[in-house]
């Protein structure tokens, strides 16, 4: 089956510290990855997508397809950076495809 | 604001009643998509259009839901006869296909919340 698994629910980090936020997925073919994000009242948005290879707001996303990995990482977090966090995959070549999210995460970061 | 809008932001309904939801894609996206999330879960995918062609339904997507984009813009989600398992929130979004393949960016809407006592 078709699944992004995101380990913790919740994740609390200290400001100026590193963030890792977690995430596998579970699909045979060559996936697209992404990570989405929703601040506190906002609405559902797009932080950055493995084929990019984009640094959005400090944080960075690395595909390892042997692990089947896409974990989120920041090296010094922000309090700006507290919020939402849900992986998410398409099928790829396919073309527009719907997306598979993971549960989410939501990151505090403690001043 | 030209994003992706949708209407209600929040409705409350009896079980039994029928729901209808708005979407309204930014303008010149040909690709729609609902998905509905409930509490603690991520977003779960439920039907998508290009232009007024519904091209994939889910399995969630119950007899008693039906889904339209007759214009191919905006796009309205009805909900036959609503059980309170319906409760949740509906996303809309939208994406400019390409016709190289890949996937483009989904744009998305505040969502419209149900709650079915």
């Amino acid at each position: 089956a078709q699944r992004v698994t995101q380990p913790e629910k919740l994740l609390s980090v200290f400001k100026g510290a590193p963030v890792e936020l977690k995430c596998n997925y579970s699909y045979s073919g060559s996936p697209e990855l992404f990570w989405y994000v929703q601040y506190s009242r906002q609405r559902l948005q797009l932080l950055l997508r493995h084929i990019s290879r984009e640094s959005i707001k400090g944080f960075t996303a690395d595909l390892n397809k042997g692990e089947t990995s896409f974990h989120l990482k920041k090296p010094f977090a922000q309090e700006e950076d507290s919020a939402m966090y849900y992986c998410a995959f398409t099928r790829g070549w396919f073309g527009n495809e719907k997306l598979t999210f993971g549960t989410g995460t939501r990151l505090t970061i403690i001043p | 604001d030209t994003g992706v809008s949708q209407d209600p932001r929040h409705k409350i309904t009896k079980r039994g009643q029928n729901v209808t939801f708005r979407c309204d894609p930014i303008s010149e996206h040909n690709r729609l998509y609902w998905y509905r999330q409930t509490l603690g879960q991520g977003p779960e995918f439920l039907t998508y259009f290009q232009n007024e062609a519904q091209l994939e339904k889910s399995r969630l997507l119950s007899d008693r839901f039906s889904a339209e984009r007759p214009k191919g813009s905006f796009s309205t989600l009805e909900i036959q006869r609503t059980e309170q398992g319906d409760s949740a929130m509906y996303l809309c979004a939208s994406s400019l296909s390409r016709s190289m393949g890949g996937t483009d960016t989904q744009y998305f809407g505040p969502g419209t919340r149900l709650t079915v006592l």
